[in-house]
């Protein structure tokens, strides 16, 4: 069965802590995408990646940053937690380039920053 | 970004009821995608509308697009518990790789 696997269902942290959330997929999919969300506000993008070392801003990208230094593994870090980054965050992936496929996403990791 | 407005943003009914629930931009979608996500897991993908009056079914659950590809509906018959779960639509904007996605749908199936 493919998958996108995040790291972590449940994580708690402290403030100004950084934090590294991992996500890895097994379907050689070449697009890769950093979501949030939060109740009232849907899925939000943070950033995504269509290529090994390449990455794109979303909309919400401040306090974010993302490495792909392989193609089936991308992170996201936030560099200094804050309250306000309490969230759902969910991984995932599609085939490259504009496509109809959909996405697969992982399980989501809920972080709790306090 | 294209927005994408749901509705209705939540809806409690009884099992074996019929409903419908609507996606709806001022733009043309290029494409249109709906996803169920059940409480603590990410949004897997029930089916992607392309062609305007498109109709899909899958089981008890109809999507159509509309003619003019700037609406969708999603319409489930004899609803079941197991329907229970967050319905969201999403778009390609018209340039880019992300999904725009709407604020979706919470439904609540009781026996």
């Amino acid at each position: 069965d493919v998958k996108v696997t995040q790291s972590s269902r449940y994580l708690v942290k402290r403030t100004g802590e950084k934090v590294f959330l991992e996500c890895v997929q097994d379907m050689d999919h070449e697009n890769m995408f950093w979501y949030r969300q939060d109740p009232g506000l849907g899925l939000r993008l943070i950033y995504f990646s269509y290529d090994v070392k390449m990455k794109e801003k979303g909309d919400i990208p401040e306090g974010y940053s993302v490495s792909r230094e392989k193609k089936e593994r991308f992170s996201l870090i936030l560099e200094s937690a804050s309250t306000n980054q309490t969230s759902m965050y969910l991984c995932a992936s599609s085939p490259g380039g504009r496509t109809n496929y959909g996405y697969t996403f992982g399980s989501g990791t809920r972080l709790t920053v306090v | 970004t294209q927005l994408l407005e749901q509705s209705p943003q939540f809806l409690s009914i009884q099992e074996g009821e019929n409903l419908t629930v609507y996606c709806n931009s001022s733009s043309v979608f290029s494409s249109l995608q709906w996803y169920r996500q059940e409480p603590g897991e990410g949004p897997v993908l029930l089916v992607t509308v392309v062609t305007g009056g498109e109709v899909k079914k899958l089981k008890r659950l109809t999507f159509q697009f509309g003619d003019a590809r700037k609406d969708s509906s999603l319409h489930i018959t004899a609803a079941q518990p197991g329907d229970t779960g967050l319905y969201l639509c999403a778009c390609l904007p018209n340039s880019g790789y992300a999904l725009n996605f709407g604020k979706g749908t919470s439904l609540l199936v009781t026996p």
